[in-house]
C-alpha cells in the first residue's frame, strides 16, 4: 500500500517550458488536492477534485491546469512555467471532502 | 484574508518540556480543526483533530485544547522529544469548503 505517490521528486525548468506533475493514490479516495508550499506561506490550495472527471479552483489556481481522468490519478500542469512557480508541490487525497488525510512527499520544482 | 492565524512562527523547547502552539480562527462556520505534522523533506501528516463540541482531545503526548467562545485552539506536546522537531500546521474546515491552513510553526526540541 503506497498511499500517495508523486512523480517526479525534483525538477528544474527554464522559464516558458511546460511540464506535468503526476499524483497517484491507491486508497480509492474520492477527493484529491494539489497544494504548493512556500517559506512563510504555509500550504496553499491550487486545485482540487471531488471525483473522476471533476476539478475545481482553489486559492491560487492561476498558471496551472489539472485533470482527473481516472479516480486514482490527479495531474497538475504548468503550461508556461514562471520563476514565481518555484515551489514544493504536494498532492493529497481523502475520503472526507476538504480535509486531506494523506499527502505525497512532494515535488521540488525550480524554474530558472 | 487570513482566516486562521497561527503562532508562534518558531519555537524552541527543551527536551522534556511542553510545546504549545496556538491558533485563532474567524469563521464561526468552522466545525473541524485538524493539526498536521511535517518533517523535513516529507509531506504533512494528519496528527490529531477536534470538533467544537468538546473542549479537549488527547492522543498520547499530544493534546488539543479548544475554546469556542474565544475562537481559539491550541496544540500541546507534553514531554517534548527531539523526534518531535518538525513543522506543525493548524487548520480549520467548514462544510463543503476546502481546508484553511495556518502558516505553520517550526518546532525545535533541544536536548
Amino acid at each position: 500500500n503506497a498511499g500517495v505517490t508523486q512523480t517526479p521528486k525534483f525538477r528544474v525548468l527554464k522559464t516558458g517550458q511546460s511540464m506535468t506533475l503526476l499524483c497517484a493514490q491507491d486508497m480509492n479516495h474520492e477527493y484529491m488536492y494539489w497544494y504548493r508550499q512556500d517559506p512563510g506561506m504555509g500550504l496553499r490550495l491550487i486545485h482540487y477534485s471531488v471525483g473522476e472527471g471533476t476539478t475545481a479552483k482553489g486559492e491560487v489556481p492561476d498558471g496551472y491546469n489539472v485533470s482527473r481522468l481516472k479516480k486514482q490519478n490527479f495531474l497538475l500542469g504548468l503550461e508556461s512555467a514562471a520563476p514565481s512557480q518555484t515551489s514544493v508541490y504536494f498532492c493529497a487525497s481523502s475520503f472526507r471532502f476538504g480535509v486531506p488525510q494523506h499527502f505525497g512527499d512532494g515535488t521540488r520544482l525550480s524554474i530558472l | 484574508q487570513q482566516q486562521v492565524k497561527q503562532s508562534p512562527q518558531s519555537l524552541i523547547v527543551q527536551k522534556g518540556g511542553i510545546s504549545i502552539i496556538n491558533c485563532a480562527y474567524e469563521n464561526t462556520a468552522f466545525d473541524y480543526f485538524p493539526w498536521y505534522q511535517q518533517f523535513p523533506g516529507k509531506g504533512p501528516a494528519l496528527l490529531i483533530a477536534i470538533r467544537p463540541d468538546v473542549s479537549e482531545k488527547k492522543e498520547g503526548r499530544f493534546t488539543i485544547s479548544f475554546n469556542k467562545s474565544a475562537k481559539q485552539f491550541s496544540l500541546h506536546i507534553m514531554d517534548s522529544q527531539p523526534g518531535d522537531s518538525a513543522t506543525y500546521f493548524c487548520a480549520s474546515h467548514a462544510g463543503n469548503t476546502p481546508l484553511v491552513f495556518g502558516k505553520g510553526t517550526r518546532l525545535s526540541v533541544i536536548a
